[in-house]
């Protein structure tokens, strides 16, 4: 076990819904970082928060964004949902420095997201 | 699209064989590699990572190989067991958003036959 927990485990969502899906990192673990896997692929980097800021981003509209709170809980919020949206959101937590490629992350097990 | 790729999709061994799992990327400028074991259901677990500057890697039954002239990774399980049977990704350093981030690839499922 990693240590991350992430809920809800599964959501069904219908398109042009909003979702907001929760990620528990271990204790001491500064950065966070957020991934879509759609079925069959790797995972895909979304951004990364650092102490409650947004410390990166990838190739994600607007539309998705996220959130970092003090007691190591994160949020992703996805807006105006589509259906290519469906996938399984991955976040992970490590213990360093922002952006410290090097630095070993933890995955948490994912909420699947499907949008009808 | 992305820049690491896997040669083959899908991978079956017998029990107590040795498995070679092999990657290929593009960036020349990546400097940093990670092997990655995704089991059903759950997240990616970090298996062993090695930086460019090292041609090879071991770790408890696993072996990473770098090949930087032909820009070609690959992980060698030895003696694999039912219990390795998952997805394997491996990973590169990337720059998305202006921040150094994974770029992983598309997996190779490993299945392990007893």
């Amino acid at each position: 076990e990693t240590g991350v927990t992430q809920s809800p485990t599964h959501l069904i969502k219908t398109r042009g819904q909003q979702v907001t899906l929760r990620c528990s990192s271990q204790s001491g673990h500064n950065t966070v970082s957020w991934y879509q896997q759609a079925l069959g692929q790797g995972p895909q980097f979304i951004f990364q928060y650092y102490r409650e800021e947004e410390n990166g981003r990838g190739n994600f509209p607007p539309r998705f964004s996220g959130l970092q709170f003090p007691n190591y809980s994160s949020e992703l919020n996805v807006n105006a949902l589509e259906l290519d949206d469906s996938a399984l959101y991955l976040c992970a937590s490590s213990p360093g420095l922002a952006g410290a490629i090097t630095d070993t992350q933890y995955f948490g097990p994912g909420t699947r997201l499907t949008v009808l | 699209g992305e820049s690491v790729g896997l040669h083959l999709p899908t991978l079956s061994v017998q029990e107590g064989d040795n498995s070679i799992i092999n990657c290929a990327y593009s960036n020349s400028a990546s400097d940093y590699f990670i092997w990655y074991k995704q089991e059903s259901g759950k997240g990616p677990q970090f298996i062993i990572d090695i930086r460019s500057n090292m041609d090879k890697r071991q770790g408890q039954r696993v072996t990473v190989l770098l090949n930087k002239t032909v820009k070609h990774l690959s992980l060698q399980i030895a003696a694999t067991q039912p219990g390795d049977s998952a997805v394997y990704f491996c990973a590169e350093n990337g720059v998305r958003g202006g921040s150094e981030k994974l770029v992983f690839g598309k997996g190779t499922k490993l299945t392990v036959n007893p």
